[in-house]
């Protein structure tokens, strides 16, 4: 069975400071990755993707992606408490995503 | 770009009423649409894939004839879920994607919640 997993936290993380999320997933054959922000109640909006091996940065968020290990990372610098939120990652194959649990973060004022 | 709507976003309905929930990408095409339901503190879970112009594909444990998907245009995916009881009430989100490979990630509805009464 394909799967990801993710530790659920909570994790709680000072204002300013660099959140940094993990996932790990079984399945090799996936291409891609992706780092969803859901807000309590609403619906997933995308952070970041990557499908290649090492860092992708975007703002404050960088992903990696270490496919020997079968890891992903999303790292957070200068955390807002905006950033508060669940973090869901997800693998890709034929077109299907497989997400994680969802790792809920706090960032602390 | 890439926006997907969802609609209605609420519904609160009787126990044995059908719901049907739409999905459209608004600003592109999408032959495929992807349906997930996810309940309170848990996380998506794939129902379905809606296929342009042909019968969706259900994953394992998702009944067909309890959830129909009709994906009548490029543009349009409808979820009906058919005699709803309690048990079906859940946050159901709809995605799609501009195209297909590597760097076409999938973009979510807003969500439509279903609590049966």
């Amino acid at each position: 069975q394909k799967e990801v997993e993710q530790n659920s936290g909570p994790l709680s993380v000072p204002e300013g400071a660099i959140a940094s999320l993990n996932c790990t997933y079984s399945d090799r054959g996936s291409q891609s990755f992706f780092w969803y922000r859901q807000y309590s109640g609403k619906s997933p909006e995308l952070i970041m993707f990557i499908y290649s091996n090492g860092d992708k940065e975007d703002g404050r968020f960088t992903a990696q992606l270490n496919k020997a290990s079968q890891y992903v990372s999303l790292l957070i610098r200068d955390s807002q408490p905006s950033d508060s939120a669940t973090y869901l990652c997800a693998g890709e194959g034929a077109q299907k995503l497989v997400f994680g649990q969802g790792t809920r973060l706090t960032i602390n004022p | 770009g890439a926006v997907v709507s969802q609609h209605p976003s609420w519904v609160i309905c009787k126990s044995g009423t059908s719901v049907k929930i739409e999905c459209r990408s608004l600003d592109f095409q999408a032959t495929t649409m992807f349906w997930y339901r996810q309940f309170p503190k848990q996380s998506l879970m794939l129902m379905a894939t809606s296929n342009e112009g042909s019968k969706a594909t259900y994953e394992q444990g998702v009944e067909k004839d309890k959830f129909l998907i009709n994906h009548a245009s490029l543009t349009l995916s409808t979820l009906t879920v058919t005699s709803a009881h309690p048990e079906d009430s859940s946050f159901y989100i709809c995605s799609a994607s501009p195209g297909v490979g590597n760097d076409q990630p999938q973009h979510f509805g807003d969500g439509t919640r279903l609590s049966i009464l």
